[in-house]
């Protein structure tokens, strides 16, 4: 079993739609949680960033985390074509990356 | 302005010729690392660095080296390439793996 499992989409959706992607991750020792977005021929940006169970908010993204499940979601409302990218998610301990979800939003 | 560079961009070379990819910050991180990113298989990460003279081994170490003299300084060495290491490679620093990582623009390696 993977140590982080990631659905590689691509995901395709219309503008405005509500984007989620979702990944799981099997070592409980990581603490801290993160979301990167990288745009083509880009290095990765860190997106969001969180260390708890729960929600976190920022302007049209919220990152949840449920460590009871060891899974976490990104969430990207109203979604525009400037939020084409692939998402990573990413753990501490080991900095370990997920494969990476490709979205393109449609205009 | 903050930030990492690495070079070259781009390099197209031959089986079994050395090549050294160099990456550079100036944030005064501590904490520096090397990635590769396949279709597929994500970020995986080479090598990292917790501070000068301190490397050890990410999850995908065979076929490269580092060295960490300064710093601001985190070179990857390929000895002797072969075509399994074309890739994209990413070096990144940060203050330490819990935080955020700072990415350079990436190097297209192809070995042929």
């Amino acid at each position: 079993q993977k140590e982080v499992e990631q659905d590689p989409g691509p995901l395709s959706v219309p503008e405005g739609a509500i984007v989620s992607l979702n990944c799981t991750y099997s070592n409980s020792a990581f603490q801290y949680f993160m979301w990167y977005r990288q745009y083509s021929r880009k290095g990765p940006e860190l997106l969001m960033y969180t260390y708890s169970s729960g929600n976190k908010e920022d302007g049209r993204f919220t990152a949840q985390v449920d460590k009871s499940s060891k899974y976490i979601s990104l969430f990207i409302r109203d979604s525009q074509p400037s939020d084409s990218a692939t998402y990573l998610c990413a753990f501490d301990y080991k900095l370990s990356f997920g494969a990476g979800t490709t979205v393109t939003v449609r205009a | 302005e903050a930030q990492v560079t690495q070079n070259p961009r781009y390099l197209i070379t031959v089986t079994g010729k050395k090549l050294t990819v160099t990456c550079s910050q100036n944030m005064n991180h501590e904490y520096m690392s090397w990635y590769r990113q396949d279709p597929g298989l994500g970020l995986r990460q080479i090598y990292y660095s917790m501070n000068v003279e301190v490397t050890d081994k990410g999850d995908v170490p065979e076929g490269y080296k580092v060295s960490r003299k300064e710093k601001r300084n985190f070179p990857l060495i390929l000895e002797s390439p072969s075509p399994n290491q074309t890739s994209l490679y990413f070096c990144a620093s940060s203050r330490g793996p819990r935080y955020e990582q700072y990415f350079g623009p990436g190097t297209r390696l192809t070995v042929t």
